[in-house]
């Protein structure tokens, strides 16, 4: 089925160790996205990639760092887990209809089902 | 003061009740407005977006008062399965496809 694929979907990590989270689109999107979610906070952005060959800083990116590997690939990655690090990560992709700026745009965004990570 | 807000809620409604939902923006320059369901445990999804003369689709509507900077979410007729997490969206003017995410508000029917 067409859509986002996130791997793993549960990790559980000690303190100091990386790992890369895995993300990728088959729906020939140009934009990419790293949210992560923690209760009350809603969807963070950590990391996006408008556009094959450029990454930018979300809202939360401190300890994270980001490849967009191609079009269909965008991988995050933790150099040093902490604790605070402990959420629910979602990759998801975009694309455009219309224009943004107009009542008739809209960016429809698709999900990957997340990676459950914990570190202890 | 975030950048969108809501009411977490949950709110708790019998089958066939109508439910109201509210969202506050803090960027007047917002130009792209929607509400994403969450099911548990589950990624968000596209409900519908929200333009500025209103817009419905089938049991939904979807309002925008920019003046006044709110959102708002109605469901007519609950059905059991429109127990979820109803989160509230907005793309800054300023970013290129970037949208901000509020931290949702959980409705529950009952039978």
């Amino acid at each position: 089925n067409a859509g986002v694929t996130q791997t793993p979907k549960f990790q559980v990590l000690k303190t100091g160790q990386s790992m890369t989270l895995q993300c990728a689109q088959d729906m020939n999107h140009n934009s990419m996205y790293w949210y992560r979610q923690d209760p009350g906070m809603g969807l963070r952005l950590i990391y996006y990639s408008a556009s094959e060959g450029t990454t930018d800083k979300g809202e939360v990116p401190n300890g994270y760092n980001v490849s967009r590997l191609n079009k269909r690939e965008f991988s995050l990655r933790l150099e040093s887990a902490a604790p605070s690090q402990t959420s629910v990560y979602f990759c998801a992709s975009s694309e455009v209809s219309g224009s943004v700026w107009t009542a008739l745009g809209s960016i429809s965004y698709t999900f990957g089902s997340g990676t459950r990570l914990t570190v202890v | 003061r975030k950048e969108v807000e809501q009411d977490p809620g949950p709110f708790n409604v019998p089958e066939g009740a109508t439910v109201a939902f509210n969202c506050t923006y803090s960027n007047s320059a917002s130009q792209s407005f929607f509400w994403y369901r969450q099911d548990c445990r589950k990624e968000p999804k596209l409900l519908m977006s929200v333009y500025s003369s209103g817009n419905e689709d089938g049991r939904f509507t979807a309002q925008l008062n920019r003046a006044s900077q709110y959102i708002s979410l109605l469901i007519r007729d609950s059905k059991l399965s429109d127990s979820a997490t109803y989160l509230c969206v907005v793309s800054p003017i300023a970013s290129s496809y970037k949208l901000i995410f509020g931290s949702g508000t959980r409705l529950l029917v009952r039978p």
